[in-house]
Parts: C-alpha cells; sequence; structure tokens
C-alpha cells in the first residue's frame, strides 16, 4: 500500500521552544493532508486539515497559532508546535490522500515530550 | 459524516474468527466504509474498503447489507498479533477536505 511517512518518530524539547514535524507521501502525491494528535488510551482527534497550497482548516479548540502547519508541496506537510508546553506531549499522526481514490494513508506518528 | 457505533471491546483466543460489526445509521450514498488497524504507538494501518456487498482481501473480509447502515470486519484465524484496535469510518474521501473522524474503536484482545 501507500506509504506516508513521519519525521521525527520522537522528540523531547525544552518548554517554550518550538518543534517541527514531518509528514510526507512516498510514492503518491498528497493533496490533502490531516493531522492528529492522539493522548494515550485514546481515540485520534482531528487538529486540522492542510490542502496543497492553501491554508490549512482547523478543528474547533485547536489553536492555529500554536500548531503551524505548511503544505507546500503535494508530498510534504509539517507540524510545527510553537512554544512547546508540557500539555502539548502526545501523539502526533498524520495521514494523506492520494489525488484520485477513496483511501486515507497513515504516518508512523510522532511522539513529542516537552519537559 | 455519518457517525458509526462499535463494541468497545472484544475477546478471542488464537485460531478463531473474529467479526467485528459496526453501526451507521446515517451513511450517505457517496459514502465508503473503511476500517483501520492500529497498534499502541502506531498509526492507523489500512486493513480494508467497501462500498456494498461483499470485500476480501488477503488479511479480511468486509460484509455490507444492501441497506448499508452496518458493515462486518471478519478476520480468519486471529492470533496474538491481530490484538490491537480497529476504527470503522465512513465517509466520501473523494471529496477534497473531507476528513477521518475516529471514534472510539474496538479493543480486540486475543489469548493462547
Amino acid at each position: 500500500g501507500a506509504v506516508v511517512s513521519q519525521h521525527p518518530s520522537w522528540v523531547i524539547c525544552k518548554s517554550g521552544t518550538s518543534v517541527k514535524i514531518e509528514c510526507r507521501s512516498l510514492d503518491f502525491q498528497a493533496t490533502t493532508m490531516f493531522w492528529y494528535r492522539q493522548f494515550p488510551k485514546q481515540s485520534l482527534m482531528l487538529m486540522a486539515t492542510s490542502n496543497e497550497g492553501s491554508k490549512a482548516t482547523y478543528e474547533q479548540g485547536v489553536e492555529k497559532d500554536k500548531f503551524l502547519i505548511n503544505h507546500a508541496s503535494l508530498t510534504l506537510s509539517t507540524l510545527t508546535v510553537t512554544s512547546a508546553h508540557p500539555e502539548d506531549s502526545s501523539f502526533y499522526i498524520c495521514s494523506a490522500r492520494a489525488q484520485t481514490g477513496n483511501t486515507i494513508y497513515f504516518g508512523e506518528g510522532s511522539w513529542l515530550t516537552v519537559v | 459524516l455519518a457517525k458509526t457505533t462499535q463494541p468497545i471491546s472484544m475477546d478471542s483466543y488464537e485460531g478463531q474468527e473474529v467479526n467485528i460489526t459496526c453501526s451507521h445509521n446515517n451513511i450517505a450514498t457517496n459514502d465508503y466504509i473503511t476500517w483501520y488497524q492500529q497498534f499502541p504507538s502506531q498509526g492507523p494501518r489500512f486493513i480494508i474498503q467497501g462500498y456494498k456487498t461483499k470485500v476480501t482481501n488477503e488479511v479480511a473480509s468486509l460484509f455490507i447489507p444492501a441497506d448499508r447502515k452496518s458493515s462486518t470486519l471478519s478476520l480468519p484465524r486471529v492470533s496474538l498479533s491481530d490484538t490491537a484496535v480497529y476504527y470503522c469510518l465512513v465517509g466520501d474521501y473523494n471529496q477534497a477536505g473531507t476528513a477521518l473522524i475516529f471514534g472510539k474503536g474496538t479493543t480486540l484482545s486475543v489469548s493462547s
């Protein structure tokens, strides 16, 4: 199946700093990418939807100035957590939808720990 | 997006067939039904997708009745490694921007 890769797999950062997570579609062009966060033993929560070349659409309650999403090309989207705080510690997962077809594929996820 | 309802948890033994049913009473005409599997600390993995009747691949079967208001994921002869959370999702993902909204999923526990 299609491959979506996230980097880094895990990252530790200090409170107040910013951290960037990359999401790449390796073998297909993704017009739309989605970002989720997941707390332990909970389901995935959609944070935002990004379409290539346009601004991301954020879900209610997600701070767009804190979680910056960029989708500059058809194979790359980035999530930047700005001024991170310990409560931002979570598992962040991206997914991508190909230009054709009805299937969405997920990355491996990225663990963020803010200390 | 159609809301889905699944059992919170299921238990099984190795070698048994497991059937997980999902209800989606408000499914729309253009909606597809997709199932994902998720292991701890991993992203969800696509299992199978269907629109109507029956779909089968190398890992699972998906049964969808004529009214499409429910679907059943069938896992033949499960093993310990099938212990995971299974999510049923419904939507027309050909529509740009249509996101997958996850419910609570079904936690399947397989014992020896």
